[in-house]
């Protein structure tokens, strides 16, 4: 029973526009929210973060936004750049260090 | 600053053969953790400590061990490989031990990853 769902295995974008990646979750006792990027052989790095009781995060170029009635969060991305191009994680934890990970989003941005 | 060092980095092992992959952190963390990647399945944890001398089951334990007699170190055990280990494995630390009650997301630091094929 997978508690964070990504359910988008893939997205592509044009350079320049924005990229929308999605994650769904169960446990309305989730604390927080963190996006990870990784890109291959290398591990997930830490993008960005939100607590359960704000509805938005925003760092340059990455927003995130919690919508808790709908159980769903969504990163944005803009402009989108060629080096954006990697998997992305969402993770939630529940008052501690255990995040628990979505599947993740495999982000393509074509120049 | 090194960060997280895993190794090895590929290891090949046959059904029934033991190994134990390494972790090292430098950032004197107190929360070190063990991660599996497999396609369409995410990260799932698989063990994790919150301190020297203290560690604890994940999702995924089994097939596993771990020990943490040193605040740096956080070794992995496979004590009888099995193909279903099969998987890039990832060690995460951070300098929390968040309970109850704390504020502020707890950022993990992953290291670069270990490639494990068991045949």
């Amino acid at each position: 029973d997978q508690q964070v769902k990504q359910n988008s295995p893939s997205l592509s974008v044009q350079e320049g526009r924005i990229s929308i990646l999605n994650c769904d979750y169960t446990n309305s006792m989730f604390d927080y929210f963190l996006w990870y990027k990784k890109y291959p052989a290398e591990g997930p790095t830490f993008l960005i973060s939100i607590s359960s009781i704000k509805d938005k995060n925003e760092d340059g170029r990455f927003t995130v936004f919690l919508n808790k009635s709908a159980k769903h969060l969504s990163l944005h991305i803009v402009p989108s750049q060629p080096g954006d191009s990697a998997v992305y994680f969402c993770a939630a934890s529940l008052y501690g260090n255990k995040l628990v990970f979505g599947a993740g989003t495999i982000l393509r941005v074509k120049s | 600053n090194a960060g997280v060092t895993q190794t090895p980095k590929f290891q090949v092992l046959k059904t029934g053969q033991s190994m134990t992959l390494q972790c090292a952190q430098d950032m004197n963390h107190e929360y070190m953790s063990w991660y599996r990647q497999d396609p369409g399945m995410g990260l799932r944890l698989i063990h994790y400590s919150v301190g020297a001398g203290i560690t604890d089951q994940g999702e995924v334990p089994n097939g596993y061990n771990v020990s943490r007699s040193t605040t740096e170190d956080f070794p992995l055990r496979l004590l009888s490989a099995a193909p279903s280990q099969t998987s890039v494995y990832f060690c995460a630390s951070s300098y929390s031990t968040r309970g109850t009650g704390s504020s502020g997301a707890n950022v993990l630091t992953f290291g670069a990853g270990s490639r494990l094929t068991v045949l």
